[in-house]
Order: structure tokens, then C-alpha cells, then sequence
């Protein structure tokens, strides 16, 4: 089946700083790729979506200028959070689907970010 | 507006027992409906999926789920639980068609006793 891995699967930073979190598809071509965000006994929330080669189309409420999503190829996006805080503590996991609907989407382990 | 509620975040069952576990839905268009597994360090595997057609759906693993408009739910059942099920649980609801993006319930987590 479709395996999408995200890299690093932990990270712990200091506030201020900015963590970069990859997406790859690793058996076949995504398309588009979805980014949540699932803080603590709370659901899945979808942060943006992106489609390779274009701008990121980011939900009401999320950032784009803290949150910046690059899809440089059809098996790598990428999230940096810049500018951590500790409010940005949270799991994040991304997705990968191929055209239609969610369905086809392919869930990546997810990555615990850390802010101290 | 769409939006699920998963009624329970932690369900423990002796193994061999039935497993429930409950997913309700809003949503002013016809939905389309989810059921997704999550094992520990793994990424979301889709169980099964309701897309308009049949209101019973078979999944992976002896999963199913109906869907029932008159209650808007859409639980998902199992006759006979395994160890290896224990996990958390999604219900995660789109529009008609499949296009809109996926709105997760809470989640659930099952809890398998031997």
C-alpha cells in the first residue's frame, strides 16, 4: 500500500527558533498534500493543503506567514514552523492523496513537536 | 457546517467481546463518512467508508459500520475483539462527493483485556 513518512517523528526546540517537519510519499505521486495539527485528546485539524508547484491554501486561523508550507515535489512537502512558541507544542501529521477525494488520502505517522 | 462527535474517548473491552464505538454526525448535505485506525507511532489507515451506497459497510480487519440517517450515526462495530485491535479510533465526516476536507471526530481509544 501507499506509505507516507514524515521525518523527524520528535522534536524538542527552544522557543524562537524554527523546526522544519518533511512529507514524503515514498511508493507513489501525491498530488496534494494536507497538514494537521492534533493537540492533546483533541481531533485532527486541518492546517492547510497544498498542491505541487502552487501556494498552500491555509484554513481560517492558521498563520501562513508562521506555518510555511513548500510542496517542491510530488513526494516532498515540507512545514517549518518558524518562530516557535510553546503554544505551537502540538502533533502535527500530514497527509499525501492522489486526485479525488479523501479517500485517497495517505496518513503519515505524524511528528510531536516540542517548544520549551 | 460539518462536524462529528465521538461519544466515549476511551473504551475498554475483554478480548472476544463485541467492540462499539460511537460516531455521530452533522451535516447539511449528504455526508460521506469515516472510520480511520491509528496504532501507536503509525499513521492513520483508513478502516472503512460510507459513500452513499450500501448503508452497511464492511471494512478491514472485521470492522463494519452503518450508517443511519434517521440517528445520524454512523458506529462502528466489531462481533469479536482481537488484542491486536486495541488502538485509537477516528470518525471523520466530508461533504457529498467526497471533495470537502475531512472533519476528525475526537478520536477513541480501545483498550483490549485479556
Amino acid at each position: 500500500g501507499a506509505v507516507v513518512s514524515q521525518h523527524p517523528s520528535w522534536v524538542i526546540c527552544k522557543s524562537g527558533t524554527s523546526v522544519k517537519i518533511e512529507c514524503r510519499s515514498l511508493d507513489f505521486q501525491a498530488t496534494t498534500m494536507f497538514w494537521y495539527r492534533q493537540f492533546p485528546k483533541q481531533s485532527l485539524m486541518l492546517m492547510a493543503t497544498s498542491n505541487e508547484g502552487s501556494k498552500a491554501t491555509y484554513e481560517q486561523g492558521v498563520e501562513k506567514d508562521k506555518f510555511l508550507i513548500n510542496h517542491a515535489s510530488l513526494t516532498l512537502s515540507t512545514l517549518t514552523v518558524t518562530s516557535a512558541h510553546p503554544e505551537d507544542s502540538s502533533f502535527y501529521i500530514c497527509s499525501a492523496g492522489l486526485a479525488g477525494g479523501p479517500d485517497t488520502q495517505y496518513f503519515g505517522p505524524g511528528t510531536r513537536l516540542t517548544v520549551l | 457546517a460539518q462536524s462529528v462527535t465521538q461519544l466515549g474517548s476511551h473504551v475498554s473491552v475483554s478480548e472476544g467481546a463485541l467492540v462499539l464505538l460511537r460516531c455521530n454526525y452533522s451535516s447539511s448535505v449528504p455526508p460521506y463518512l469515516f472510520w480511520y485506525v491509528q496504532y501507536p507511532n503509525q499513521g492513520l489507515q483508513l478502516l472503512l467508508k460510507y459513500t452513499s451506497a450500501a448503508t452497511l459497510v464492511k471494512g478491514i480487519n472485521g470492522f463494519e459500520a452503518e450508517f443511519k440517517k434517521s440517528e445520524t450515526s454512523f458506529h462502528l462495530t466489531k462481533p469479536s475483539a482481537h488484542m491486536s485491535d486495541a488502538a485509537e479510533y477516528f470518525c471523520a465526516v466530508t461533504s457529498g462527493g467526497g471533495q470537502g476536507n475531512l472533519i476528525f471526530g475526537k478520536g477513541t481509544k480501545l483498550s483490549v483485556k485479556p
